[in-house]
């Protein structure tokens, strides 16, 4: 089936630092990505959706330049959170399309980054 | 406005026993996709099943099926026979068509609790 792994599952930076987390898709080609935010006991927030070979497409609130998205190739995509804050600490979450399949994108199993 | 809707936060429900899991959604689009998506404790988001907006029949997988009823634009997650490990966060969501742009936005969930 397909797989997507997201690395690295959890990480603790300090306050000012940059902090990328991968997300690859093992056995599939993946032209679209998708970035999630999760806060405790809340929903899944889109936060742009990564193409291969262009640029990322951010949603409403999201800073670009805080969040950077990297597409480079068809099996991976980065988020790279820079000067991270405290309030950047959240549950991120990758997900891929895999085209022509009705079955669900398939998600990574989220990066829980914490700002000290 | 809210294009997923679950108006459950909590669920409880008794082992070996069925449950529904309530959705609402809201598009313009014709062709849309429906998903239900269990999330434990782990974070890990484990796809459920899926509805195409032009499937005829209610979508099946093992002990899920869903509701599916156009009309009133609900999308209900039934669960037969309940486990102990179906304790966990479900969400329901909603892949929009062409005037969504292609993108998937989650309900906020709702937690469901298995008795012993």
């Amino acid at each position: 089936g397909a797989v997507v792994s997201q690395h690295p599952s959890w990480v603790i930076c300090k306050s000012g630092t940059s902090v990328k987390i991968e997300c690859r898709s093992l056995d599939f080609q993946a032209t679209t990505m998708f970035w999630y935010r999760q806060f405790p006991k809340q929903s899944l927030m889109l936060m742009a959706t990564s193409n291969e070979g262009s640029k990322a497409t951010y949603e409403q609130g999201v800073e670009k330049d805080k969040f950077l998205i990297n597409h480079a190739s068809l099996t991976l995509s980065t988020l790279t959170v820079t000067s991270a804050h405290p309030e950047d600490s959240s549950f991120y979450i990758c997900s891929a399309d895999r085209q022509g399949t009705n079955y669900g994108y398939t998600f990574g199993s989220g990066t829980r980054l914490t700002v000290v | 406005a809210q294009k997923i809707t679950q108006t459950q936060p909590g669920m409880f429900v008794q082992e070996k026993e069925a449950v529904t899991l309530d959705c609402t959604y809201d598009t313009s689009d014709q062709s849309y996709g429906l998903f239900w998506y269990k999330q434990p404790s782990s974070g890990e988001m484990i796809f459920l099943i899926y509805q195409g907006s032009y499937d005829e029949q209610n979508a099946t997988e093992g002990r899920y099926s869903l509701n599916f009823q156009k009309a009133r634009k609900s999308a209900n997650l039934v669960i037969s026979a309940s486990q102990l490990g179906d304790s966990a966060m479900y969400f329901c969501a909603m892949r929009e068509g062409r005037t969504g742009g292609f993108k998937t936005i989650f309900g906020a969930g709702t937690r469901l609790f298995v008795k012993a």
